[in-house]
């Protein structure tokens, strides 16, 4: 079983450009999520889809950080324009059904914005 | 709200010898508690979990955990050291959602494991 691909594995952007982060979650997961670790902090939670509907994006920093998922399959984390601050770990993860199994993460993209 | 505090962001052991890190929590209700490990290049890999079933927690590579809910911990141990388990390790507590039972999990800062021969 292949796991949850992500990538770029890492990007290197000028701050007031676009990137756009891929997730492959493992194929018949419903549930993905999105999840940020800046230089060295926690982990933070940014959103979470069921199939192709956002259950909760409560952790999505601003308006500049736009998430897709369409026909439920591979997501897309969009930041446009990217600011220093965003500079961090992507991770991406997946579940088939009950959290209480633990999610599969993704390697992770490394964004450093400059 | 949840939250979790790992004690050291560095934690250095000799190879054969003891390993703890800890891992304090806050939670309004019973949690559940998990760690994950991160290896150089890789992703979070869940080590154990706990689920409010048994205290202590065998989990994979001979590291286990003890939920203690007196002194609100879950400190994982493995009592020796690998070379191999030098890697970063995450605790974490879950975070329900009230309405839809969707879970989310809160993390600590993490504490980086260098095992030395």
């Amino acid at each position: 079983e292949a796991g949850v691909t992500q990538f770029p594995s890492h990007s290197v952007i000028e701050k007031g450009q676009t990137v756009t982060l891929r997730c492959d979650p493992i194929s018949g997961h419903d549930n993905l999520y999105w999840y940020r670790r800046v230089m060295g902090k926690e982990i933070k939670f940014l959103l979470h889809f069921v199939k192709e509907s956002k259950q909760d994006e409560s952790g999505m920093p601003n308006n500049r950080f736009l998430a897709e998922r369409t026909g439920g399959t591979y997501s897309t984390l969009k930041v446009q324009p990217a600011e220093l601050e965003d500079s961090g770990v992507y991770f991406c993860a997946s579940s088939l059904t009950s959290f209480l199994d633990g999610y599969t993460f993704g390697s992770g993209t490394r964004l450093t914005v400059v | 709200a949840q939250s979790v505090t790992q004690l050291g962001s560095h934690v250095s052991v000799s190879e054969g010898a003891l390993v703890l890190l800890r891992c304090n929590y806050s939670s309004s209700v019973p949690p559940y508690l998990f760690w994950y490990v991160q290896y150089p290049n890789q992703g979070l890999q869940l080590l154990l979990k706990y689920t409010s079933a048994a205290t202590l927690v065998k989990g994979i590579n001979g590291f286990e955990a003890e939920f203690k809910k007196s002194e609100t911990s879950f400190h994982l141990t493995k009592p020796s050291a690998h070379m191999s388990d030098a890697a970063e390790y995450f605790c974490a507590v879950s975070l329900r959602r009230m309405n839809t039972g969707f879970q989310k999990l809160v993390f600590g800062t993490g504490t980086r494991l260098l095992v030395s021969p």
